[in-house]
């Protein structure tokens, strides 16, 4: 069954300096995996998604993730947080019977 | 296009009551999934439909229990509610099931008191 790790419940970061969101996922094949994030008392926004077609994946806001088959890594970076980041982020494999399986979250604090 | 809208945004009921909460999908999109969110338990998995026909299941008691109409609209509803209940109940719509991205709504806050 498919399963995802997210290493960190919460990361710290300043802004203007590099954001990394750890996410590594269990499974015996490659799946499609998604980053979300939610903002406070709003619903889920899709970051990006991966599916197979390029192991580096752009998404909205600057965020971007390399999938790592080695490693069953896909964890989310960005260059510079912005305030506006701070929000939870969810790694999200699309799991066995192909419904969605979401990990615990990271929350992300963005420090001016 | 309009994005997903699901009402109402809020809602207060006791316990023992049942409530239905409604999901208008994206345009053309045929697939619909819901998801129960509570600090405790994080972001889980409740039901999809699609064309109308349930495809998959959480692990959820049968109170739990969902429709879905032939313009893609969805309904769930909560029978005989609990304490526990009480959550921000998200929809989410896709054009196709299966592997394919999910576009959520705003979600329903469900209080039970």
């Amino acid at each position: 069954a498919q399963s995802v790790t997210q290493l960190d419940s919460h990361v710290s970061v300043s802004e203007g300096t590099p954001v990394l969101l750890r996410c590594n996922y269990s499974s015996s094949y490659s799946p499609s995996l998604f980053w979300y994030v939610q903002h406070p008392n709003k619903g889920l926004q899709l970051l990006l998604k991966y599916t197979s077609a390029a192991t580096l994946v752009k998404g909205i806001n600057g965020f971007e993730a390399e999938f790592k088959k080695s490693e069953t890594s896909f964890h989310l970076t960005k260059p510079s947080a912005h305030m506006s980041d701070a929000a939870e982020y969810f790694c999200v494999p699309l799991g066995d019977g192909q419904n969605f399986v979401f990990g615990p979250g990271t929350r992300l604090s963005v420090l001016p | 296009k309009a994005g997903v809208t699901q009402t109402p945004r809020y809602l207060i009921k006791t316990r023992g009551q049942q409530v239905t909460l409604s999901c208008s999908p994206i345009s053309g999109h045929r697939s619909v999934s819901w998801y129960q969110q509570t600090p405790g338990q994080g972001l889980q998995f409740l039901f999809e439909y699609f064309s109308e026909t349930q495809r998959n299941k959480g692990n959820f008691p049968g109170r739990f229990s969902g429709r879905q109409f032939s313009n893609s609209r969805s309904e769930m509803n909560v029978s005989t509610l609990e304490l526990g209940d009480s959550a921000l109940y998200l929809c989410a719509s896709s054009p196709l099931a299966g592997q394919d991205t999910q576009y959520f709504g705003p979600g329903t806050r469900l209080t039970v008191l």
